[in-house]
């Protein structure tokens, strides 16, 4: 139990564009999900918080309008890089609460983004 | 912020050592979580440790919780070349912060066959 999705699993995309990530939690719902960002060799960063049906709760000095978040049902978020540049090629990871745990969270494979 | 300091950052040892890695602050958490993580993967996790004093056993990993709740450490005893990974620790929050994880910054193990 406790299986976390992300899709894709790698991209690679034009400096300009826009890239969809996906995450859903397989065997449970989750009404808060979180996405990281990771660089090499380095820990998780915390992006935002996803709580779903509502807005996001960003971290300091994360661009909500570059990093767009939606969290439409208990199973899916998605986070949407804006208008992508090199800068932002990283290892996203998203995680997944379960109900009834506080602290627990349960990690998606995480998405390796390439900006050309 | 509450900061979790990890350490050793790197640790590159031999099959059938012992090792332990560290994880302190001065903030007190809700809990400390454990985690390992493989290249081009998300982090796992080992173990969710919340009571002060706690100590939980996993095969070869024996994890430990600070009695007021600030640090924890990770034993691991003959460690084995499939122990390679980052392990990362991660506080959870209290208050207002609560439900969202702090982490460390990681501790890259390498075991050698």
């Amino acid at each position: 139990g406790a299986v976390v999705s992300q899709h894709p699993s790698r991209v690679i995309c034009k400096s300009g564009t826009s890239v969809k990530i996906e995450c859903r939690s397989l065997d449970f719902q989750a009404t808060t999900m979180f996405w990281y960002r990771q660089f090499p060799k380095q820990s998780l960063m915390l992006m935002a918080t996803s709580n779903e049906g509502s807005k996001a709760t960003y971290e300091q000095g994360v661009e909500k309008d570059k990093f767009l978040i939606n969290h439409a049902s208990l199973t899916l978020s998605t986070l949407t890089v804006t208008s992508a540049h090199p800068e932002d090629s990283s290892f996203y990871i998203c995680s997944a609460r379960p109900p009834r745990y506080t602290d627990t969270q349960y990690f998606g494979p995480g998405t390796r983004l390439t900006v050309l | 912020t509450q900061l979790l300091e990890q350490s050793p950052q790197f640790l590159s040892i031999q099959e059938g050592e012992n090792l332990t890695v560290y994880c302190n602050s001065s903030s007190v958490f809700s809990s400390l979580q454990w985690y390992r993580q493989e290249p081009g993967e998300g982090p796992v996790l080992l173990v969710t440790v919340v009571t002060g004093g706690e100590v939980k056993k996993l095969k070869r990993l024996t994890f430990q919780f600070g009695d007021a709740r600030k640090d924890s450490s990770l034993h691991i005893t003959a460690a084995q070349p499939g122990d390679t990974g980052l392990y990362l620790c991660a506080g959870g929050g209290r208050g207002s912060t609560l439900g969202r994880l702090y982490f460390g910054r990681g501790t890259q193990l390498t075991v050698w066959p």
